[in-house]
């Protein structure tokens, strides 16, 4: 099993730039989540795909932000135009629908993205 | 969202002793508890579940204290390789099918 797959690892952009997360889930898994961590704020749900739906995507921050899931194997989350405040890791995580022991099964994340906006 | 708290530390502990940290939840309707660590630049990983009556791995002991709204880890007779972030996580539903709200984490140091 080769986990969630995230890239690129790092990414350095300067501000306006467009910029395009990419992450391919566990193969089977149903859910897919988009994840920002920052040290102020934490770990924040932006977005979140069952069976390549949007489900929620409340936690987006703007409009600047987007994010896709063309099939069950690939999903991009866009920022356009990126700003120095959208600097963080981003993670990308999947899950089984299948209840595994309490609360259901457990979440899956990828390495992150490290984003860094000039 | 309703918010998960975790005291953010860091705390620095010896080898060998015995630390324990809180987190409380402010959604009644909770019901799925987790921890989850992360280690330094690295992706969360999942510890622990946390049952209602309390469950045990090893040295990691987990509680959860529904009239208090706060769910507890212990760890005994600590090693270097505990030193990590240890994220409390919550499901506000009963269902498998709602996002986890994790906490900002409690930062664990343990020292030679």
């Amino acid at each position: 099993d080769a986990g969630v797959i995230q890239s690129p690892r790092h990414e350095v952009t300067e501000m306006g730039q467009e910029v395009t997360l990419r992450c391919k889930p566990i193969s089977g898994h149903d859910y897919l989540f988009w994840y920002r961590q920052t040290m102020m704020r934490g770990l924040e749900l932006l977005i979140y795909f069952n069976n390549n739906v949007p489900i929620d995507d409340s936690g987006m921050p703007e409009d600047r932000f987007s994010a896709k899931m063309p099939n069950a194997s690939f999903s991009t989350l866009k920022i356009q135009p990126s700003e120095p405040r959208d600097s963080a890791v981003y993670f990308c995580a999947s899950r089984t629908a299948r209840v595994v022991g309490a609360g259901g099964s457990p979440l899956h994340f990828g390495n992150g993205t490290r984003l860094t906006v000039t | 969202r309703k918010e998960v708290e975790q005291d953010p530390g860091p705390f620095n502990v010896p080898e060998g002793a015995t630390v324990a940290f809180n987190c409380t939840y402010s959604n009644s309707a909770s019901q799925s508890f987790f921890w989850y660590r992360q280690d330094c630049r690295k992706e969360p990983k999942l510890l622990m579940s946390v049952y209602s009556s309390g469950n045990e791995d090893g040295r990691f002991t987990a509680q959860l204290n529904r009239a208090s709204q706060y769910i507890s880890l212990l760890i005994r007779d600590s090693k270097l390789s505990d030193s990590a972030t240890y994220l409390c996580v919550v499901r506000e539903f009963n269902s498998g099918n709602t996002p986890l709200v994790f906490g900002k984490g409690t930062r664990l140091s343990v020292i030679a």
